[in-house]
């Protein structure tokens, strides 16, 4: 089946510093990834689409300018939490569509990034 | 997307079928009923999806009504693995659909 990847799983960083989150789709392409945030005991909420080669489209009352999304190539979307304060601190998790499975929605196994 | 409705929690015992409902009274002729789970600290997992046909592979059964406002996922023969939180999700099939989670069915199996 298809996978997704993240990198790193977790990641503990100092308050003001950025952090990067890689999503890679490692047996397919894919043109969209999304990323979804998740706090404790909540639920999946959207952040952003990332469109290879174009720029992100991002959900209301999320910073485009904070939440840096990169879709450098078909395999490769990367989320750049700039200037990390301690209510960044959350479970970030990027989905990647398969074509060829009904557009089916395949899910990275999340990245914990922790700001102190 | 429609709006789906789930009970917050369910416990079902080890080795028995798991009965998850869903309600999707607002769902309209072109959109499929999705489930994922997510088992803790994990990224959700894709079950099952269907349009108006009972749906089965190796992981679940999903039996959707006749008209369409209900569903419910089955797992035939629960195990510990099992306890997660299930979704249950409506949406469109077409193009890179966007999907939007609620809070879902915490289900917890019990030995």
């Amino acid at each position: 089946g298809a996978v997704v990847s993240q990198h790193p799983s977790w990641v503990i960083c100092k308050s003001g510093t950025s952090v990067k989150i890689e999503c890679r789709s490692l047996d397919f392409q894919a043109t969209t990834m999304f990323w979804y945030r998740q706090f404790p005991k909540q639920s999946l909420m959207l952040m952003a689409t990332s469109n290879e080669g174009s720029k992100a489209t991002y959900e209301q009352g999320v910073e485009k300018d904070k939440f840096l999304i990169n879709h450098a190539s078909l395999t490769l979307s990367t989320l750049t939490v700039t200037s990390a304060h301690p209510e960044d601190s959350s479970f970030y998790i990027c989905s990647a569509p398969l074509s060829r499975r009904y557009n089916e929605q395949f899910f990275g196994p999340g990245t914990r990034l922790t700001v102190l | 997307d429609a709006k789906t409705t789930q009970p917050t929690s369910m416990d079902c015992a080890e080795g028995r079928a798991a009965n998850l409902p869903c309600n999707h009274s607002t769902i309209s002729g072109n959109e499929y009923v999705y489930w994922y789970r997510q088992i803790h600290s994990q990224g959700p997992q894709y079950i099952i999806h269907g349009l108006k046909n009972n749906e089965t592979n190796e992981m679940a059964s999903l039996i959707i009504t006749e008209d369409r406002k209900s569903s419910t996922l089955i797992l035939p023969h629960a195990t510990l693995r099992d306890t997660a939180v299930y979704y249950c999700i409506v949406r469109g099939a077409g193009g890179y659909q966007k999907v939007t989670f609620g809070i879902g069915t915490k289900l917890q199996v019990i030995p």
